[in-house]
């Protein structure tokens, strides 16, 4: 399957600070990133959808001024925590999907843990 | 609107005996139904999709998944289960001509294959 590459894998940093996410599309063109968050034994929430060249549409309750998403080309969207808090730390999931058909399946990268301190 | 039922939160099974996973759904329309895996700390891995056809469907890992359209559901299997099957599984559902809108995901079945 194709392969999406999510960097870095583990971060830790200081309440207040910003974290960057990447997410790069290996070797197909991501046309639609999705980004999650995954709490301990829960299952993914989805925190928004990002098209190429447009803004993120972000879900309900997910703060845009916080989780800033940039998806500037088709192989490369990132995710910006900005002034972290001790509640952010959580594993963040990117997938991107290459087609608009609802029968493509979403590939998703390895995810990052975000722990703040 | 959609969504995806996964009721068993934990499934335990002998290592070479048959395993399921449980999976029903609610969609108004035709589903997309997929399963994905997830070892811990890690992303999600696409395991087998189904979309149209055969309503058996075979994926990696020597997994296979039977959409039953009148009891909605799409439970995952395997023969035989070996002790590194042991993770969390995700089924999810798009509805047909939906666009681009993201997958539903049901909240997993831990999986734990002894030895």
């Amino acid at each position: 399957g194709a392969v999406v590459s999510q960097h870095p894998s583990r971060v830790i940093c200081k309440s207040g600070t910003s974290v960057k996410i990447e997410c790069r599309s290996l070797d197909f063109q991501a046309t639609t990133m999705f980004w999650y968050r995954q709490f301990p034994k829960q299952s993914l929430m989805l925190m928004a959808t990002s098209n190429e060249g447009s803004k993120a549409t972000y879900e309900q309750g997910v703060e845009k001024d916080k989780f800033l998403i940039n998806h500037a080309s088709l192989t490369l969207s990132t995710l910006t925590v900005t002034s972290a808090h001790p509640e952010d730390s959580s594993f963040y999931i990117c997938s991107g999907r290459g087609f608009s058909g609802a029968g493509t399946e979403a590939f998703f990268g390895q995810g990052t843990r975000l722990t703040v301190v | 609107a959609q969504s995806v039922a996964q009721p068993e939160d934990q499934v335990n099974v002998a290592e070479g005996n048959p395993l399921t996973v449980k999976c029903t759904y609610s969609v108004s329309g035709n589903p997309y139904l997929f399963w994905y895996v997830q070892y811990p700390n890690r992303g999600l891995q696409f395991l087998l999709k189904y979309i149209t056809g055969d309503n058996l469907v075979k994926g990696s890992y020597g997994f296979e998944a039977e959409f039953n359209k009148s009891q909605t559901s799409f439970h995952l299997k395997k023969p035989s289960a070996l002790v590194s099957d042991s993770a969390l599984y995700f089924c999810a559902v798009r509805v047909l001509n939906s666009g681009n809108t993201p997958l539903v995901f049901g909240k997993g079945t831990r999986l734990s294959v002894i030895a």
